[in-house]
């Protein structure tokens, strides 16, 4: 069975752009979270969707959005790129609302 | 106070030592308490996963939780160079999928 996919792997952007990442879940998951993670603060949670409705929302700026399609991928969207979202943005899927999760290989974002 | 904390300290040990991790929660509402491996430049790998009071071990590794304490623990015996990595304790609350984590330790298992 394939693995949580991320795509790009690597993305290096200017300070001011905007940026998406996608996320495809396991097979027959039907829950996608999103993390950024970085040295300072850790693995922080961003958002939750769960059949194409966002369930819960991390403490993170309007910047970061997100959604998931009908066939549970997902995409997170950051806007007006800041220094500081420089991370390794994390895709968790789980088969249900309440389940073990988990993760893709991450993106590695970088705003210069 | 933080909802997990996890002493980040790097731990080296040698060959075929036990490593002995842990986290403090501060909330009692976490029911869900999970250990990830996460290898450098890779996404995190979870380890264990339970919900209850009490000792879960798999292979080498042993997961502990004591929810009147709020502690949970990671036993790794008979520790291998593989196992060299950063180690992740995770929550959650019942009915959600929002895990908190710990800031991870790095731990290097020396040949």
């Amino acid at each position: 069975k394939a693995g949580v996919t991320q795509t790009p792997r690597y993305l290096i952007k200017t300070r001011g752009q905007q940026v998406t990442l996608s996320c495809s879940p396991i097979s027959g998951h039907r829950s996608v979270s999103w993390y950024q993670q970085t040295p300072g603060q850790g693995l922080q949670f961003l958002f939750e969707y769960f059949s194409e409705t966002q369930r819960n929302k991390g403490n993170f700026p309007g910047r970061f959005s997100g959604r998931q399609f009908s066939n549970s991928r997902s995409e997170m969207n950051v806007s007006t790129l800041e220094l500081g979202d420089s991370a390794l943005y994390l895709c968790a899927s789980s088969r249900t609302a309440v389940d073990e999760q988990f993760f893709g290989p991450g993106t590695r974002l970088t705003v210069l | 106070q933080k909802e997990v904390e996890q002493d980040p300290g790097p731990l080296s040990v040698p060959e075929g030592a036990i490593v002995s991790l842990n986290c403090t929660y501060s909330n009692s509402a976490f029911q869900y308490f999970m250990w990830y491996r996460q290898y450098s430049r890779k996404g995190p790998e979870l380890l264990m996963y339970t919900y209850s009071s009490g000792n879960k071990e798999d292979g080498r590794f042993t997961a502990q939780v004591d929810k009147s304490s709020k502690y949970i623990s990671l036993f790794i015996r008979d520790s291998q160079p593989s196992d060299s990595a950063t180690y992740l304790c995770a929550m959650s609350f019942y009915g959600n999928n929002r895990l908190a984590f710990g800031k991870g330790n790095q731990v290097v298992v020396i040949p």
